[in-house]
């Protein structure tokens, strides 16, 4: 039950697009399409963004989408906005009814 | 509208125990799976534990297993997690959040549990 690995911090300017990364294992990202995304303001309810890979909840802005390779899942968010700025997190299924979150990225909209 | 909302947070000693709770409102709470899931200080999030809708499948991460029991009361539409034992790592902002096959969804805004001599 090791955490998924994101980048600590990616930054982009306003209308630029930034990709974040999240590295798991054979065992978790690798093993299921049900890995999703969170975006989460400080002091807030985290909110989904992305499920199942690459699906987007309704109202969601489609700004945001969802993809994976192997063991590497990757949150892209194009047309970057200020309001966009917020700590995002992934989480797989890790088998036997068990969840792995990331550790989270800093996403700074300069 | 959908809301989860927690309560029983607080500042207790090592050894000590609390329970909090997370009232749903606005969806059928008895049909959906609930999860219990925690923010360190400075930390990512960390899965906790998970619930079935009927309360007859239970699991937990390794760190707390043996130490924590989550719950849920359908006919009041609320979810509990029982903290035993409690240690200094277990401070955290515990959110409540509803299971939706592989992901979350809703969220509370969750409760601070400090654990402090």
């Amino acid at each position: 039950q090791s955490a998924l690995t994101q980048p600590a911090s990616v930054s982009g300017s306003p209308g630029q697009s930034i990709t974040i990364s999240c590295t798991g294992t054979s065992s978790d990202v690798g093993s299921y399409n049900l890995v999703s995304w969170y975006q989460h303001h400080p002091g807030k309810a985290p909110k989904l963004m992305i499920f199942e890979v690459n699906k987007r909840p309704s109202g969601v802005s489609n700004r945001f989408s969802g993809s994976k390779s192997g063991n590497t899942a990757s949150l892209t968010i194009s047309g970057l906005q200020s309001e966009d700025e917020a700590d995002y997190y992934c989480c797989s299924y890790a088998g036997s009814s068990t969840w792995v979150f990331g550790g989270g990225t800093k996403l700074t909209v300069l | 509208q959908v809301q989860l909302v927690e309560s029983g947070g607080g500042v207790v000693q090592p050894g000590r125990s609390l329970r909090l709770s997370c009232a749903a409102s606005g969806f059928s709470f008895s049909s959906y799976g609930m999860h219990w899931v925690r923010q360190a200080p400075g930390k990512g999030l960390e899965w906790v534990a998970v619930i079935w809708y009927d309360g007859s499948n239970k699991y937990y991460v390794d760190s707390v297993k043996g130490r924590f029991t989550i719950s849920r009361d359908n006919s009041k539409n609320t979810l509990y997690l029982q903290m035993n034992s409690l240690r200094a790592e277990d401070t955290a902002v515990y959110y409540c959040a509803g299971r939706q096959s592989g992901h979350f969804d809703p969220w509370g805004q969750g409760t601070l549990v400090t654990v402090s001599p």
